[in-house]
């Protein structure tokens, strides 16, 4: 497995604001994901954050409302933009690691937010 | 029809009990299958993987797949109050990046 340390662990912000959350693993990992899970649901894939490319978005997420970055191998960071109280969720990132049987994910300890 | 199918439960079980929590999944291509224990306000943690038709056992846990019918199970022998929370199945093609995720079994274990 791998160490997934992210922050803020809890956010409040006013409407209209942006938050970036940032992740890093304590190996270089080639692919980073990002979720989000509302309450008492499960998770959605928002993109997948490749090192050296744009990343990856899921059907429903757009790059200017959750710009990703991922400028190394250990590190990755998801901005949520202009935010509504809509977007108060936990926020996960995600890595996935080889097991020999293709990939397993190893998740952080999320990011709640909530937006007023 | 979604990916990855589950009861979402509540499960109760007395403790001590067995807990069986299903999964059903569409995509015959699938080749490795997870299941993820979420206690409330915590994120997912990894408890089984299984990637071959049968059994495999990890203590008080024995995950099943079925590829035939598209089916993989989590069994949770001596249930106790500490295995309340949500559990998550997962299945992946390798090679390919992307998981999908059930929406999630939540199972209640009473003293």
């Amino acid at each position: 497995s791998a160490v997934i340390s992210q922050k803020p662990s809890r956010d409040i912000c006013q409407r209209g604001t942006s938050l970036t959350i940032q992740c890093q693993v304590d190996s270089q990992v080639t692919m980073m994901f990002w979720y989000r899970q509302q309450p008492g649901q499960s998770l959605t894939l928002i993109a997948t954050a490749n090192q050296g490319s744009e990343a990856t978005y899921e059907s429903g997420f757009v790059i200017d409302k959750f710009p990703i970055s991922r400028p190394n191998l250990t590190f990755s960071t998801l901005t949520v933009s202009n935010m509504s109280p809509e977007d108060s969720s936990i926020y996960l990132c995600s890595v996935g690691l080889g097991g020999g049987h293709g990939n397993i994910q190893y998740f952080g300890a999320g990011t709640r937010l909530s937006v007023l | 029809q979604k990916e990855v199918e589950q009861n979402s439960g509540p499960l109760s079980v007395p403790e001590g009990a067995i807990a069986s929590l299903n999964c059903t999944y569409s995509d015959r291509g699938s080749q490795s299958f997870f299941w993820y224990r979420q206690y409330s306000g915590k994120s997912p943690e990894l408890i089984m993987s299984i990637y071959s038709n049968g059994d495999k056992e990890d203590g008080r846990f024995t995950a099943q797949l079925n590829k035939a019918s598209q089916y993989v199970s989590l069994l949770i022998r001596d249930s106790q109050p500490s295995d309340s929370a949500t559990y998550l199945c997962a299945v992946n093609r390798y090679n390919f990046n992307k998981f999908y995720f059930g929406s999630g079994t939540k199972l209640n274990v009473k003293p």
